[in-house]
């Protein structure tokens, strides 16, 4: 099975901010990764599929990237209603998977 | 718009049996994989299941393999999990959600959730 590893698991962080969440693959992938935006008690939203293509209606302040099987999502300037949880996965190959998550919370 | 409603959670006693359901709506149902995906509390996503638009082809992940059955009517818009011999680490809230493809496959749209609880 592919294992996906985020990092940082949970960070804090203040309005304004630019954040980086990082996704390593432990082999490769090729672009087939996603990232998710979960907020509490609700079902996970979709931000950027293929490594880097912004789902309609996500503000462009996301933006996602891929260096071999290194993948990064940033957030140029954090807003109050991007504090949540976010999630790579890996559809290259069954089982899916996803890491374990990076918390982005209120300093 | 899309919209997909999942049903039938419940609290379980362990070895029983569960089916779950999703009924999808705003879209063209039989033209889509589906796939369910599911959360343990205060645990973050595993991907369960998948199915191609016609049923022709199927994939779980391994923990589910011979337990779980995923199916779908496409008369009915609607996707199924039928989950057998469960266990406790079963336990979870069961998300249903439209799968796309551009360049990679992608969970597109999902449903609210139906929370599973397997417990004596």
């Amino acid at each position: 099975d592919i294992q996906m590893t985020q990092s940082p698991s949970s960070l804090s962080a203040s309005v304004g901010d630019r954040l980086t969440i990082t996704c390593r693959a432990s082999q490769t992938i090729s672009n087939s990764l996603t990232w998710y935006q979960q907020k509490p008690g609700k079902a996970p939203m979709l931000l950027i599929y293929t490594a880097y293509i912004l789902q309609s209606g996500v503000p462009s302040r996301f933006s996602g990237s891929a260096s071999g099987t290194d993948f990064t999502l940033t957030i140029s300037s954090l807003q109050p209603e991007d504090f949540a949880t976010y999630y790579c996965q890996q559809s290259y190959s069954t089982p899916w998977t996803f890491g374990q998550g990076t918390k982005v919370e209120i300093k | 718009e899309v919209q997909l409603v999942e049903s039938g959670g419940a609290l379980v006693q362990p070895g029983g049996s569960l089916r779950l359901s999703c009924a999808a709506s705003g879209f063209t149902f039989s033209s889509y994989w589906m796939g369910w995906v599911r959360q343990a509390p205060g645990k973050g996503l595993e991907w369960v299941a998948n199915i191609k638009e016609d049923e022709s082809d199927k994939k779980y992940v391994g923990s589910v393999k011979g337990r779980f059955t995923i199916s779908r009517d496409n008369a009915k818009s609607s996707l199924y999990l039928q989950m057998n011999s469960l266990r406790a680490d079963d336990t979870a809230v069961y998300y249903c959600a439209k799968l796309a493809y551009s360049g990679s496959w992608f969970f597109q749209h999902w449903g609210q959730g139906t929370l599973v609880a397997v417990s004596s």
